[in-house]
């Protein structure tokens, strides 16, 4: 079975720009959380979506959104994008709305110039 | 709010000696406890997690973790490491009951020869 998959593997924007990452669950899994890793430091959560219903939103601004799909796929949307955005994103599936066991993506890079 | 710590940002090792990596959190309320390893340009792998019962977890690679809940703490020990081993280590807790992990810092695991 596929694992957790994230496109793109990488991609630069300008400052300003909007960008949508994707991320597929593993099958059978229904919430899909995402999270940002900045360099250095640990993933920090942004959303959690969970039968396509947003379940749980961490300490991100407004620019920050997301969805998810009846297939349980998701998109993470970021508009007018800061230098600071630039960052890892992980997108984690798991099969239940509590994360007892959370499976990640290897990650979108997007840096921001 | 939980809050996780991780005592040493960097750690260097020899191979085959021992190591343990150490975690301190804090939570007003129960957690469920993991241990996740990330290699470079890869998502993150759950190497460990404890929910309830014994607090000595085992995980995969040869890892082993402690859950002590009179000094919140969960470190993570190896009784002989590899080269392969060499990677960012990462603690999280989530609240039980709570969807996101909150994970610390880090803590990368060099190994030399």
């Amino acid at each position: 079975d596929a694992g957790v998959t994230q496109s793109p593997t990488h991609l630069i924007k300008t400052r300003g720009q909007q960008v949508t990452l994707r991320c597929s669950p593993i099958s059978g899994h229904k919430s899909v959380s995402w999270y940002q890793q900045v360099l250095g430091q640990g993933p920090q959560f942004i959303f959690q979506y969970y039968e396509k219903e947003e379940r749980g939103r961490g300490n991100f601004p407004d620019r920050f959104s997301a969805r998810q799909f009846p297939n349980y796929s998701s998109e993470l949307n970021v508009n007018a994008l800061l230098l600071g955005d630039s960052a890892l994103y992980l997108c984690a599936s798991s099969f239940r709305l509590m994360n007892t066991e959370a499976f990640f993506g290897q990650g979108t890079r997007l840096t921001v110039v | 709010a939980q809050s996780v710590t991780q005592l040493d940002s960097q750690v260097p090792v020899f191979e085959e000696a021992p190591v343990e990596l150490r975690c301190n959190y804090s939570s007003s309320v129960s957690v469920y406890l993991f241990w996740y390893v990330q290699y470079p340009n890869q998502g993150l792998q759950l190497l460990l997690k404890y929910l309830s019962g014994s607090t000595l977890v085992k995980g995969i690679n040869g890892f082993e973790a402690e859950f002590n809940k009179s000094q919140t703490s969960f470190h993570l020990r190896k009784p002989s490491v590899h080269i392969s081993d060499t990677a960012e280590y990462f603690c999280a807790v989530t609240p039980q009951g709570a969807q996101k992990l909150v994970f610390g810092q880090g803590t990368r695991l060099t190994i030399n020869p």
